[in-house]
This record gives structure tokens, C-alpha cells and sequence, in this order.
């Protein structure tokens, strides 16, 4: 019962080092999807991929780019982080069919520091 | 483009009290959804109740309840008997229905940190 796993959980960065978050999930989702969260603001999309060896923009995609390796995996990757790209970010995919009302399942987040 | 507003940043009420968080939302679609999730301090996203525009019943899981005002374009969440697992920040979200790709995407509120007194 895993439904959408995100790695790391905390992570603190230098500025202009790089990273990857991970994410997959073992629903057989379409839908993938990255948001971030700061305070004020809610959850902005970055990136979304609609299948597998999709993906295109959201809100908020300067400094991040994605890969979705497979249908279970979406990851992001920052190249040269910025103290801007201190957030929460959250991993999440979604159902396509109506009896689950098109939900959401979100990961349990990770929390980027970049000093 | 939608838009969401929460207009309350916090709250707080009594235990075993009943709250109303507000939400009102912008769009120009007729079908959608609405969602109210729920993020305690552990930050996992919880989906807490789910509206479907095109249903003029409101919602209730429990607990809780919504007041759906279409033409108003109003979606506040009612807690009734709050206990203090429900302190935690709550946002008001809506997403198109029947769409794929960035249209599937769910646009949020700015949340209300909602806190229950013992």
C-alpha cells in the first residue's frame, strides 16, 4: 500500500549545487505531477507529465527540469540551486477514471534548504 | 484561468466546536471539482472531502460538510465536533473535469492553518 513514494525527506543544499528528487508511484497513474509549497502561497505546479516520455510545464518550471523514466517514476531535477528553490515539494499523480473522481494521491513531501 | 481564495489566514475554535472555513473560487468552466485537503504537521496531503459541481447535493464525509454555492461560486468546508486531531492547515483546491495534462492540474488556495483548543 504505497501509493506514491518521494526521496529524499530533507535535504539542505549549497547554492549552485545539484540535485534529484525522486518519485514513483505503484498506482498505474498516467498523471504525474510536481508541486511546490511556501508559506502564503499554496501549492504551485512546476511540472506535470500526462504519460509516460511526457512532460511539460506549469506555473513556476524556471531552475527545474524533469524526467519520467517510466509509467511508475517522475522525478525533478534542480541543476544549480538557488536559495529562491527553498520549499517543500511534493510529488503526486492522479486517477483518470470517474468512479475515483479523478483524486489525487500526494507523497509525504521534501523539504529542500538551499543556503 | 482559475483562481482560488482563501481569505482567512488562521483560525482557531473549541474542541468539540463547530468551524467554517471559507473558500471562493474564479472560473469560467461548468463542470469541475472542488476539493478541501487537509495538511497536519506530519505535511501529508489528505483529501478531506470532494465536490462535484454538477451535483447540487453538498457533501458530507463524517464530520464534515461542505456548503456549495455555485452561482456564488462559495465551497466552505463545516467541521462540526472538532477534535484536536483536526488541527492543521487546510486548502481549498479546484481542478476541470475531463481534462488530461495541465488542465488536469489541481490549482490551490492559499490555505488557513485551522487551530483546536483543548
Amino acid at each position: 500500500n504505497a501509493g506514491v513514494t518521494q526521496t529524499p525527506k530533507f535535504q539542505v543544499l549549497k547554492t549552485g549545487q545539484s540535485m534529484t528528487l525522486q518519485c514513483a508511484q505503484d498506482m498505474n497513474h498516467n498523471s504525474m505531477y510536481w508541486y511546490r509549497q511556501d508559506p502564503g502561497m499554496g501549492l504551485r505546479l512546476i511540472y506535470y507529465s500526462a504519460s509516460e516520455g511526457t512532460t511539460d510545464k506549469g506555473e513556476v518550471p524556471n531552475g527545474y527540469n524533469v524526467s519520467r523514466l517510466n509509467k511508475r517514476e517522475f522525478s525533478l531535477r534542480l541543476e544549480s540551486a538557488a536559495p529562491s528553490q527553498t520549499s517543500v515539494y511534493f510529488c503526486a499523480s492522479r486517477a483518470e477514471w470517474k468512479g475515483l473522481g479523478y483524486g489525487y494521491t500526494f507523497g509525504s513531501g521534501t523539504r529542500l534548504t538551499v543556503v | 484561468a482559475q483562481t482560488v481564495t482563501q481569505s482567512q489566514p488562521e483560525m482557531s475554535v473549541q474542541e468539540a466546536e463547530t468551524v467554517t472555513l471559507s473558500c471562493t473560487y474564479d472560473t469560467s468552466e461548468n463542470n469541475y471539482y472542488l476539493f478541501w485537503y487537509k495538511q497536519p504537521p506530519s505535511r501529508q496531503m489528505i483529501l478531506v472531502i470532494r465536490q462535484e459541481a454538477y451535483k447540487q447535493q453538498n457533501a458530507t464525509e463524517n464530520r464534515f460538510s461542505v456548503n456549495f454555492q455555485k452561482a456564488a461560486k462559495s465551497f466552505s468546508l463545516k467541521i462540526s465536533d472538532s477534535q484536536l486531531g483536526d488541527t492543521a492547515m487546510y486548502f481549498c483546491a479546484f481542478m476541470k473535469r475531463g481534462y488530461t495534462g495541465a488542465n488536469s492540474k489541481l490549482t490551490f488556495g492559499k490555505g488557513i492553518t485551522l487551530s483546536v483548543r483543548p
